[in-house]
């Protein structure tokens, strides 16, 4: 069973700069696994920020950006606000079908 | 614009069939590339990418739960269908639909709707 790691816990300072990964029990993750980030804050339903490891929806701040970093999927936000603070989740695919697997989530506390 | 919303029980009784429905609007689940993904989220945990339909009705499913899983569609009236059989305690959760644009290298579960709870009680 393929498995989907994400830190689960991470804090950083209002102005400040984290990068969020996801690991992936099968090996490196490379763009055919078409990371997928989404931010979910407490009581919403998850809002999707980047799709295909780092392409922006229309409605992504520019703080956020995706890329591969050291055989993960990362999520880096940059200029950090009090309205970060969230779960995020991290989504790849896998197999002909494409079939999806969701990260734990990571929890960011803004403080 | 894009919207969906997720409708069916807020109680089963574990052994029970869970039927829930996606009425979706602003896409058509024929054009080429849409598809309708079922995820959930059982309370303080992780997402779980449960099924999806395609605008060609071919359909996948999670493979721990493929054995209780069926999704289908009804274009006229746009929406689409999930069904899950032996429900239990543990299937207890948030179930959400999306859209998801798959095609050109791209799969992107980008609209969402709010998300149905489901609890498995006796």
């Amino acid at each position: 069973q393929t498995v989907v790691t994400q830190e689960p816990s991470l804090t950083v300072s209002p102005g400040g700069t984290v990068t969020l990964t996801c690991a992936s029990s099968t090996g490196a993750v490379i763009s055919s696994h078409h990371p997928n980030w989404f931010q979910q804050k407490p009581g919403q339903a998850p809002r999707a920020l980047i799709y295909n490891t780092s392409n922006k929806h229309s409605w992504t701040p520019a703080r956020f950006s995706g890329s591969l970093l050291g055989g993960k999927a990362a999520l880096t936000l940059s200029g950090v606000q009090p309205e970060d603070e969230a779960d995020y989740h991290c989504l790849l695919y896998y197999g002909g079908p494409q079939l999806g697997v969701f990260g734990g989530g990571t929890k960011l506390t803004v403080l | 614009q894009v919207s969906l919303w997720e409708s069916g029980p807020a109680l089963v009784k574990p052994t029970q069939t869970l039927t829930l429905t996606c009425t979706f609007s602003g896409f058509s689940l024929t054009t080429s590339g849409m598809s309708v993904t079922w995820i959930r989220q059982s309370p303080g945990k992780a997402l779980e990418w449960l099924a999806r339909i395609d605008w060609d009705n071919d359909k996948y499913y999670s493979t721990s739960l493929k054995t209780r899983l069926t999704i289908s569609r009804d274009t006229s009236k746009n929406q689409v269908v999930l069904r899950m059989t032996n429900m239990d305690s543990l299937d207890t959760a948030t179930y959400y639909c999306t859209r998801e644009k798959i095609g050109s290298g791209t799969q992107s579960p980008d609209y969402w709707g709010q998300g149905t709870l489901v609890t498995v009680s006796s």
